[in-house]
């Protein structure tokens, strides 16, 4: 059982937009703007895709998108493409006694 | 353009220690601002934090896995380890070392670089 809740599947259809949640609770998520989310591809290294809640790495398509309320970060794809079908985790920081937290990952199918 | 790479045996015994090197180049392990840390993912399964380390030697670990971990730092060979004792199956996994953006003493914000991952199997 992760620390951060994710869906384990999401799907869509090309060019349509998903959404993947990730509740944490208020030792993490709510405190902190510290969130994460990581891309990655079967056989391959994770890939940071937005971090500090909404900021994008250079290189990264503005496809991407990332929000939070309250105790639960989003990460939105839209536009969506075959070369998105991976699987996403969610990370963030936190005050309780694990300073770093990981989501169990969302497998992402399109369609 | 920073890279990482992980080094060490990919075959540990039950009860023995996994010993891991990773070599950075593109950046220097002594820079502000940032950790180098570890972090794992069994086959199948997701990622898991292990620990990270500034290069004045300050750590964070894992609760569930800090009293068999120990992260250390030789910033003359640019270089940080990871040591895991009594190890047993449930640890066979793909280690990857990262690049870990935080402020010193503060915060531990995003992993920024990955190396490709090292799989170590637990057998005897």
């Amino acid at each position: 059982q992760s620390a951060l809740t994710q869906p384990a599947s999401v799907s869509g259809s090309p060019g349509q937009s998903i959404t993947i949640s990730c509740t944490g609770t208020s030792s993490d998520i709510g405190a902190y703007n510290y969130v994460s989310w990581y891309q990655q591809h079967p056989g391959k290294a994770p890939k940071v895709l937005i971090y500090d809640v909404t900021n994008r790495p250079s290189g990264i398509s503005n496809r991407f998108s990332g929000s939070k309320s309250g105790d639960a970060a989003s990460l939105t794809i839209s536009g969506l493409q075959a070369e998105d079908e991976a699987d996403y985790y969610c990370s963030s920081f936190s005050g309780s006694s694990t300073p770093v937290l990981f989501g169990g990952g969302t497998k992402v199918t399109v369609l | 353009q920073v890279q990482l790479q992980e080094s060490g045996p990919g075959l540990v015994k039950p009860s023995d220690t996994l010993s891991l090197t990773c070599t950075v180049s593109g950046a220097s392990i002594s820079g502000s601002y940032y950790y180098w840390g570890w972090i794992r993912q069994p086959p199948g399964k997701g990622l898991e934090w292990i620990g990270s380390i500034y290069y004045s030697g300050s750590t964070y670990y894992n609760p569930s896995l800090k009293s068999r971990v120990t992260i250390s730092v030789d910033p003359s060979k640019n270089q940080f380890s990871l040591k895991l004792s009594s190890v047993t199956a449930a640890d066979t996994a793909v280690y990857h070392c990262v690049k870990h953006v935080g402020d010193y003493d503060r915060s531990l914000e995003y992993f920024q670089y990955w190396g490709r991952g090292t799989l170590v199997t637990v057998s005897s």
